[in-house]
């Protein structure tokens, strides 16, 4: 079965504008959490979903939002882009919340100049 | 708060070797997950192997072993025959029994050489 599929692969973007990622976790998977990689900081939770419903979220400024279709694909905005935005956005999905294990997608890099 | 260490930032092997990745965490908690990631260039997040801490048994996959240490809150990584597909950075991860995945706290990561 397709894995978690995410869109686009590669982005960039400048200060002060918005970006909108895309995550469809795989076909019956109901929970999609997203992580921000950098060099830096390295794996950082963002937030999660489960049935529309944000169940939990991590460290992160109101910039950064997100929201869940009734089919579990997953959106993510960053509005107000920073240079410090740019890293890696991975996206998990499980097949219901708190489940142990997720299925990442191959992420998508954004580069904000 | 949850914590995982890894303190290899890069390892090397050489091809057929075998090589131990190492990782201790600390957390309050008496029940929870430990996994290994691998992260290879394609940049997806393939789990390796997953350990539940109330288990004695060290987890295996196939050249992939674990070393649990509860007691030490170890939990290393053992490659055997190792192959060039192996070349990756590795994650450690812990994540608390019963959390969400936002309670899945990950390791700075080592990164994995293979010689031929």
């Amino acid at each position: 079965k397709a894995g978690v599929t995410q869109t686009p692969r590669y982005l960039i973007k400048t200060r002060g504008q918005q970006v909108t990622l895309s995550c469809s976790p795989i076909s019956g998977h109901r929970s999609v959490s997203w992580y921000q990689q950098t060099p830096g900081q390295g794996l950082q939770f963002l937030f999660e979903y489960f049935s529309e419903t944000q169940r939990n979220k991590g460290n992160f400024p109101g910039r950064f939002s997100g929201r869940q279709f009734s089919n579990s694909r997953s959106e993510m905005n960053v509005s107000t882009l920073e240079l410090g935005d740019s890293a890696l956005y991975l996206c998990a999905s499980s097949p219901r919340w708190g489940s142990p294990v997720g299925t990442f997608g191959s992420g998508t890099r954004l580069t904000v100049v | 708060a949850q914590t995982v260490t890894q303190s290899q930032p890069e390892m090397s092997v050489q091809e057929a070797e075998t090589v131990t990745l190492s990782c201790t965490y600390d957390t309050s908690e008496s029940d929870y997950y430990l996994f290994w990631y691998k992260q290879p260039p394609s940049r997806q997040m393939i789990l390796v192997i997953r350990q539940e801490a109330y288990k004695q048994q060290n987890a295996t996959e196939n050249r992939f072993s674990v070393n649990f240490q509860k007691a030490a809150k170890s939990f290393s990584l053992k490659i055997s025959d190792s192959q060039l597909g192996d070349a990756a950075m590795y994650f450690c991860a812990s994540m608390n029994y019963g959390g969400s995945q936002g309670n899945l706290i990950f390791g700075k990561g080592t990164k994995l050489s293979v010689k031929p």
